[in-house]
Formats: C-alpha cells, sequence, structure tokens
C-alpha cells in the first residue's frame, strides 16, 4: 500500500497546455516537498511547503498543500517541451521515528509535445 | 560547490554475489540517506545517517546494510544478490537531515542490474 497517492501516473499533453498533479494520503505530513528527475539524473528539488494551505509559486508552476497537510497539488500553466520530465511527491511524518526519512509517491512522468 | 558524487554509475552483477556502493556528500553535509528507486515501486527509503550513526532503516531486508565514515561519506552494501535487487540506488545528502531541516541533494544513482 502506497502512503502518499499520486496521480496520475502518466500524462502527455500539447505545448501550451496546464496541467495539475495530484498527491493524496491519508496520513498528515510535518511538510512535502515536489521533486522533477529527468533520466540518467537524480531528483531535483523544486519546492517544499510546510504550512497546511500554504501556496507556491516558482515561474509557471504552483504548488498547494492541503489544509489538513495530507495532499498536495502541483499546477503547471503553459506547459512546454522543457517540462517533460518525472516529477515526485515526497513527504515527512513527524516523531522521532521518521527522522531522515522522506515517503515518496509513484511518480507522474510527464510528456510535453511541441 | 561540488555535488552528491556516487560510484560506480553502472554495475552488473549476478545473483549470489554481494555489491557495495559508494555516496560522496556536499562537503559540510553531515546526513547521508539512501533510496532503491524501481519502475514498480518508484522510491524506497532503505536508511539514513548522521554523523556515523544510522537514524532510521526502511523495511528491507538485512542483505542490505551500510556505514558512515568520519568525513560523511557513505557506503551501502547488498549481499547475496537477487534478480529483484536489479534498481537504481539514490544517495541524498543534507546538511542536518529531516524534511523539516533543509533540503534533499540527489546523487545520479548507482544502476545495479543482477543477472
Amino acid at each position: 500500500t502506497q502512503l502518499l497517492e499520486q496521480s496520475p501516473q502518466f500524462l502527455s499533453i500539447q505545448e501550451g497546455e496546464n496541467l495539475t498533479v495530484y498527491c493524496n494520503s491519508s496520513s498528515v505530513f510535518s511538510s512535502l516537498q515536489w521533486y522533477r528527475q529527468e533520466p540518467g539524473e537524480g531528483p531535483v528539488l523544486l519546492v517544499t511547503v510546510v504550512t497546511g494551505g500554504e501556496v507556491k509559486k516558482l515561474k509557471r508552476l504552483t504548488f498547494q498543500f492541503g489544509d489538513a497537510r495530507k495532499d498536495s497539488s502541483l499546477h503547471i500553466t503553459a506547459a512546454q517541451p522543457g517540462d517533460t520530465g518525472l516529477y515526485l511527491c515526497a513527504g515527512g511524518l513527524a516523531g522521532s521515528s521518521n527522522t531522515g526519512k522522506l515517503i515518496f509517491g509513484q511518480g507522474t512522468t510527464l510528456q510535453v509535445k511541441p | 560547490k561540488a555535488g552528491v558524487t556516487q560510484t560506480p554509475r553502472y554495475l552488473i552483477k549476478t545473483r549470489g554475489q554481494q555489491v557495495t556502493l559508494s555516496c560522496s556528500p556536499i562537503s559540510g553535509h553531515r546526513s547521508v540517506s539512501w533510496y532503491q528507486q524501481t519502475p514498480g515501486q518508484g522510491l524506497q527509503f532503505l536508511f539514513e545517517y548522521f554523523s556515523e550513526t544510522q537514524r532510521n532503516k526502511g523495511n528491507f531486508p538485512g542483505r542490505f546494510s551500510g556505514r558512515q565514515f568520519s568525513n560523511s561519506r557513505s557506503e551501502m552494501n547488498v549481499s547475496t544478490l537477487e534478480l529483484g535487487d536489479s534498481a537504481l540506488y539514490l544517495c541524498a545528502s543534507s546538511l542536518l537531515g529531516g524534511l523539516n531541516t533543509g533540503e534533499l541533494f540527489f546523487g545520479e544513482g548507482s544502476r545495479l542490474t543482477v543477472l
């Protein structure tokens, strides 16, 4: 059972379209991160959200943390071919037994066609 | 500054063998964590080390082990390799470790193929 459910798993869109990726859980996370991974490379951090209801914007990317800190979304406006990649959400649970441990969603493979 | 360096980048082993992977964190980072990435399971947490101490361990069998040296470099070892151990093994370093205490910087990974 995946603690962080990410959807959709695959997304193929045309350049200029908008899209939203969702990350849901029944658990409360102390904070949540979004990463982007390209083939042959490790994940690269895009953003960290820590407060319930928090919204962060990074150029055409908008990240939101749910009020209850159980879910998050990534919205991309006017997608470009350079946005193509694997998008991963990752959360950290509170408590000393969870120190240093990130729980990842399955990832969303995004393909933006020119 | 130099990023996280993982060696080797690619390796092929046969069932029953053992393998050691190495990770050099960003200078000054004291936390190193390891993840296994497979198409079916995604990224799964293996373990995390901070100042040479293992602070947390994921749900992997005892064949998976690791250690951290005084210079923060880390190694992980997998003994008695199985076909299912084929994966990309990612190392990540951070200043203090833990999601709330800073960004994780990932290396490019070591791709292990078990035949």
